[in-house]
C-alpha cells in the first residue's frame, strides 16, 4: 500500500507570497492532519480534517488554512508568507480520528526568503 | 499548554547494546502515546503505540513502557543496529473532548557507535 504522498518536496517563496501544499493520504484513510516542524519549536499541530471538515486547529494564525476533498486528499495554504514560516510541513493520515497512529509523509520543505 | 518532553537531546550507544529512550509527559489526561523515528530527510515513522490502560507493549526489537504514576514513557530498543540511528520522538494525545492533535516531545537523537 502506498504511503502518504506530499508535493512538492521543496519550495522557495518570497515574503508576502502565498503557497499551497498538497497531500495524498494512504488509501482508505479518512483523517488527514498537518504539522509544522522547525528546529526551534519542534513538531506542532496545525489542523486536522475528517470527511472534508476541519475538526481541530492548532495555535496558528488565520494565514494558515486547509481543506480536504471528497477523495480525502488535502491541501494546505499559507497566505502572506513570513520568514518564520520557513519549515518542514508534514502531512499525516490515519483511518480514524482517535486511537490509531498517524502515518506521515516525507514533508514539503518550505523556504521563505 | 502542556507538552511532552524527552530527558536527553542526544543518546550515544554501542552497536549491539540495548537503548533506552525516556520521555516525561505532563498531561495526566493523555490516554494514547506513540513513539516515532525520524531519519534525516524523511517524515516521522511510526514505531509503536500504547494506550493508557496498558503499562507495557512489545514489538519487533522494541518495547514501550508506560508509568502513569510518574507520567513517564520509555522506548527500549534491543540489540541496537546502525539503522536505528535517527531522532526519536514521543507523542501524546487525549482522545476525548476536542481530540486535539498529537503533542510531540523535542526528540532524542540516537547515535550508534560502531
Amino acid at each position: 500500500k502506498a504511503g502518504v504522498t506530499q508535493t512538492p518536496r521543496y519550495l522557495i517563496k518570497t515574503r508576502g507570497q502565498q503557497v499551497t501544499l498538497s497531500c495524498s493520504p494512504i488509501s482508505g484513510h479518512r483523517s488527514v492532519s498537518w504539522y509544522q516542524q522547525t528546529p526551534g519549536q519542534g513538531l506542532q499541530f496545525l489542523f486536522e480534517y475528517f470527511s472534508e471538515t476541519q475538526r481541530n486547529k492548532g495555535n496558528f494564525p488565520g494565514r494558515f488554512s486547509g481543506r480536504q476533498f471528497s477523495n480525502s486528499r488535502s491541501e494546505m495554504n499559507v497566505s502572506t508568507l513570513e520568514l518564520g514560516d520557513s519549515a518542514l510541513y508534514l502531512c499525516a493520515s490515519s483511518p480514524t480520528r482517535v486511537g490509531s497512529p498517524l502515518h506521515f509523509g516525507n514533508g514539503t520543505r518550505l523556504t521563505v526568503t | 499548554g502542556e507538552s511532552v518532553g524527552l530527558h536527553l537531546p542526544t543518546l550515544s550507544v554501542q552497536e549491539g547494546d540495548n537503548s533506552i529512550i525516556n520521555c516525561a509527559y505532563s498531561n495526566s489526561a493523555s490516554d494514547y502515546f506513540i513513539w516515532y523515528k525520524q531519519e534525516s530527510g524523511k517524515g516521522p515513522q511510526f514505531i509503536i503505540d500504547i494506550r493508557s490502560n496498558m503499562d507495557k507493549r512489545q514489538g519487533q526489537r522494541v518495547t514501550v513502557l508506560l508509568n502513569k504514576t510518574v507520567k513517564h514513557l520509555s522506548l527500549q530498543i534491543a540489540a541496537t543496529q546502525p539503522g536505528d540511528s535517527a531522532v526519536y520522538f514521543c507523542a501524546e494525545k487525549y482522545s476525548g473532548g476536542g481530540a486535539d492533535g498529537l503533542t510531540f516531545g523535542k526528540g532524542t537523537h540516537l547515535i550508534i557507535q560502531p
